[in-house]
């Protein structure tokens, strides 16, 4: 069983369309991460949110942790050719005693001109 | 900084020969984390180390991995005798103030075992 689940395991829209992934765990986390990679390369970094409820842009990406902080979503607005990735969401749940992530399958998005 | 640097890239063996992989950490960071990919599994993390003091590896599937971390500037991974089943893409990474700010990974070593 995956500690994080995260949905739809893949995503292809029009450029230009808005999207909703999604993070879900009946864990709680003291922190969640969300990175993008690419093909052949490692993942990198996108956003860390630590709050319950708290919600974060970045340009057309909007991330949202869940108030009970078990859950979190990632919305692009207009996306890009460019915005093309793997998705990936971790989280730390060992309650910050023992840092290690938990990373997700992954959300593979494909965006067409 | 160039990163953190992994080699090689790419890696084809046969079947129970020994396999090093390589990681050079961003200086500075006391966080080194080997990570494995498949499209099975997803990212598992295998073994991490603390100021190159193996904290957890519980992830290191069986007594043929073990990991190394002489000093704070390289690290290895080593798997001896490899199999088929090992193929993956192995990742490195660190992180400084206990990974808060995400961890910087490398971009990976692509290993083939036949």
């Amino acid at each position: 069983t995956q500690l994080l689940e995260q949905s739809p395991q893949f995503l292809s829209i029009q450029e230009g369309e808005n999207l909703t992934v999604y993070c879900n765990s009946s864990s709680v986390f003291s922190s969640l991460q969300w990175y993008r990679q690419e093909p052949g390369e490692g993942p990198v970094l996108l956003v860390t949110v630590v709050t319950g409820g708290e919600v974060k842009k970045l340009k057309r990406l909007t991330f949202q942790f869940g108030d009970a902080r078990k859950d979190s979503s990632l919305h692009i607005t207009a996306a890009q050719p460019g915005d093309t990735g793997l998705y990936l969401c971790a989280g730390d749940n060992s309650g910050g005693s023992n840092y290690k992530l938990t990373f997700g399958k992954g959300t593979l998005l494909t965006v067409n001109p | 900084d160039a990163g953190v640097i992994q080699s090689p890239r790419h890696e084809v063996t046969e079947m129970g020969q020994e396999v090093t992989l390589r990681c050079k950490p961003i200086s500075g960071h006391d966080y080194l984390f080997w990570y494995r990919q498949t499209m099975m599994r997803g990212l598992e993390l295998l073994i991490y180390f603390n100021n190159n003091v193996p904290i957890d590896d519980s992830g290191m599937p069986e007594d043929r991995f073990s990991a190394k971390m002489p000093n704070a500037s390289f690290s290895t991974l080593k798997i001896q005798p490899s199999e088929p089943r090992d193929s993956a893409v192995y990742f490195c990474a660190s992180s400084s103030n206990r990974g808060i700010h995400g961890y910087t990974f490398g971009s990976g070593t692509r290993l083939t075992v036949v």
